[in-house]
C-alpha cells in the first residue's frame, strides 16, 4: 500500500511539449505539496494545496500548472517544456494541521527534457 | 536572503563511530526543524522533528540538537552502520495557517564504511 504515488517515474520528451505527473494520496492528509529537486539535490517548493485550495505558489513560471480535483490529488502539468525544467518532482502530502506535521513523500517523477 | 547550508561534502566515517552532520541557516527564524533521509532514486523520508523552544530530541540511535542563537542544528548518529549512508537533509518550517512550509537544505551525505 503506496502512501504517496507518483506516475509516471520516469518522462523523457522533446523541448515545447506538454506533460502532467500525477499524484495520489491515500493518508487521509488535507495538505499536498510539489517539490521540484535539481541535478544538485536541492528540493525546492513549487506549490502546495490544502483542501483543495492553492495555498502556497513559489515564484514558478505560469507554463507549470497544478490541479486538484479532490484532496487526495494532486496533478502537475507543464507547457511548452524547456531544458531547464529536466529535474525530479517529488509530491508530498502532509496530515497534520499544526506546526511541524511530518511530509510523506512520493518516490519521485524523473523529467527529462531532450 | 534566507540560506540554509549542510556541508556539501560527503561524509565518511568509520562503522560504530558517531556521525555529526551540521545544519546552518541565516536570516530565518524557524518555528520547527525536521532531518530526513534520502536513498538514491526515492523519496525523503522524515526522522524526526525539533520545535524552536526545544533543545534536544532523541530516537533510537538518533539525537539533534538545535540552538537558535547560534541558528544550528547538529544530527547525531551514534553507532553508525552502512546501512547509514545515505543524504540527509535538514528542514526548516514556517507556519502561516494551514500554508506550513519547509524549506531543505542542500543535503549532506554520508557514508559509513567497514
Amino acid at each position: 500500500d503506496t502512501a504517496v504515488s507518483q506516475t509516471p517515474k520516469y518522462l523523457v520528451t522533446q523541448m515545447g511539449n506538454d506533460k502532467s505527473i500525477k499524484c495520489e494520496q491515500n493518508l487521509g492528509h488535507d495538505t499536498m505539496y510539489w517539490y521540484k529537486q535539481d541535478s544538485k539535490k536541492f528540493l525546492k517548493i513549487m506549490f502546495s494545496y490544502n483542501n483543495k485550495e492553492l495555498i502556497i505558489n513559489e515564484t514558478v513560471p505560469n507554463r507549470f500548472s497544478p490541479k486538484s480535483p479532490d484532496k487526495a490529488h494532486l496533478n502537475l502539468h507543464i507547457n511548452s517544456l524547456e531544458l531547464g525544467d529536466s529535474a525530479v518532482y517529488f509530491c508530498a502530502s502532509r496530515g497534520l494541521a499544526g506546526p511541524g506535521g511530518e511530509l510523506f513523500f512520493g518516490e519521485g517523477s524523473r523529467l527529462t527534457v531532450l | 536572503s534566507q540560506k540554509i547550508e549542510q556541508n556539501s561534502e560527503a561524509l565518511n566515517i568509520q562503522e560504530g563511530k558517531t556521525a555529526t552532520l551540521t545544519c546552518n541557516y541565516t536570516n530565518y527564524s524557524p518555528a520547527y526543524l525536521q532531518w530526513y533521509r534520502q536513498d538514491p532514486g526515492r523519496g525523503p523520508v522524515f526522522l524526526l522533528l525539533i520545535r524552536e523552544n526545544e533543545k534536544e530530541k532523541r530516537k533510537e540511535r538518533l539525537k539533534v540538537t538545535f540552538d537558535t542563537t547560534l541558528k544550528q542544528s547538529l544530527f547525531h548518529i551514534t553507532a553508525s552502520q552502512p546501512a547509514d549512508s545515505a543524504t540527509y537533509l535538514c528542514a526548516l518550517g514556517s507556519n502561516t495557517g494551514t500554508a506550513s512550509k519547509l524549506t531543505f537544505g542542500t543535503g549532506t551525505r554520508l557514508q559509513v564504511t567497514l
